[in-house]
C-alpha cells in the first residue's frame, strides 16, 4: 500500500487477555518502529527493527511486551496479560533506514491501533 | 536525566500572526532534530528536519532554527491559518547509542479565525 497500515484500528480487551497488533510498513522500507502514545502524552519508543540486525528492544516496558518482524516486512506487537495501564495508541512507523538512523531518514507513521483495556 | 521539553500549554494565536513553538532538550547530543504535526486521532506527519550543523531551515511558511549551544529548536509558522491548528512534536535523532527518534510531548496550537 501507499502508507503504513495498522490493524486493528480499535481494540477493546479485558484485563488479562493477550492482544496482537499488526503493522504493514511501506514497501521497501527496511526500518520499522513501534511507539506508544498515552492520552495527551508524547510518543514513547518501544522497539526498532532494521533489516536483519538484532532489534533494539530497549523501550519495551515489561516482558509482557514482545514484537517480531517476519520476512523483513510485516510486524506484530504482542501484549500478554494486558493491564489497564497498557491502554494507549500504539503507533507503527517505517523508514528507508539506509545506513543508520543518523542519516535522518524521514519516518512515516500509521494511524495507530487504539487499545483499551477494561 | 535526559529530557525533551515542549510547552505543554496550548498556544492560541490569531490568524495571520506568526506562531513560535519551542523545543528544549537536556543531556542529549542529537545529530538532527525533526518536527512533526499530529492531528487528533491521527499519526504524526513529518514536516522538517534540521541537522546539527544547520542553523535554520525553511519550507514554505515554516521555519526551524537549531541552536546546539542553547540546546533549543524554535519552530515558526508565519501567516498562520486555522488549518494550522494541531499538535506539533519535536523529535531528536542520531544521539550516540540511540537508534530511534526520541519525541517530546508536543505543543497544541490553536489558530483563531
Amino acid at each position: 500500500g501507499a502508507g503504513v497500515s495498522q490493524s486493528p484500528s480499535n481494540k477493546v480487551t479485558e484485563k488479562g487477555k493477550d492482544v496482537e497488533l499488526r503493522c504493514d510498513p511501506i514497501s521497501g522500507h527496511t526500518a520499522l518502529y513501534w511507539y506508544r502514545q498515552s492520552l495527551g502524552q508524547g510518543l514513547e519508543f518501544l522497539i526498532y527493527f532494521q533489516g536483519n540486525s538484532a532489534p533494539d528492544k530497549s523501550g519495551l516496558p515489561s516482558d509482557r511486551f514482545s514484537a517480531e518482524r517476519t520476512g523483513g516486512s510485516v510486524s506484530t506487537l504482542t501484549i500478554q496479560r494486558t493491564q489497564q495501564e497498557d491502554s494507549a495508541v500504539y503507533l507503527c512507523a517505517s523508514s528507508l533506514g539506509s545506513g543508520t538512523v543518523y542519516s535522518g531518514n524521514t519516518i512515516y507513521f500509521g494511524e495507530g491501533s487504539w487499545l483499551t483495556v477494561v | 536525566s535526559q529530557k525533551i521539553e515542549q510547552n505543554s500549554e496550548a498556544l492560541n494565536i490569531q490568524e495571520g500572526k506568526t506562531a513560535t513553538l519551542t523545543c528544549n532538550y537536556t543531556n542529549y547530543s542529537p545529530a538532527y532534530l525533526q518536527w512533526y504535526r499530529q492531528d487528533p486521532g491521527r499519526g504524526p506527519v513529518f514536516l522538517l528536519l534540521i541537522r546539527e550543523n544547520e542553523k535554520e531551515k525553511r519550507k514554505e511558511r515554516l521555519k526551524v532554527t537549531f541552536d546546539t549551544t542553547l540546546k533549543q529548536s524554535l519552530f515558526h509558522i508565519t501567516a498562520s491559518q486555522p488549518a494550522d491548528s494541531a499538535t506539533y512534536l519535536c523529535a531528536l535523532g542520531g544521539d550516540t547509542g540511540r537508534r530511534a527518534l526520541t519525541f517530546g510531548s508536543g505543543t497544541r496550537l490553536q489558530v483563531q479565525p
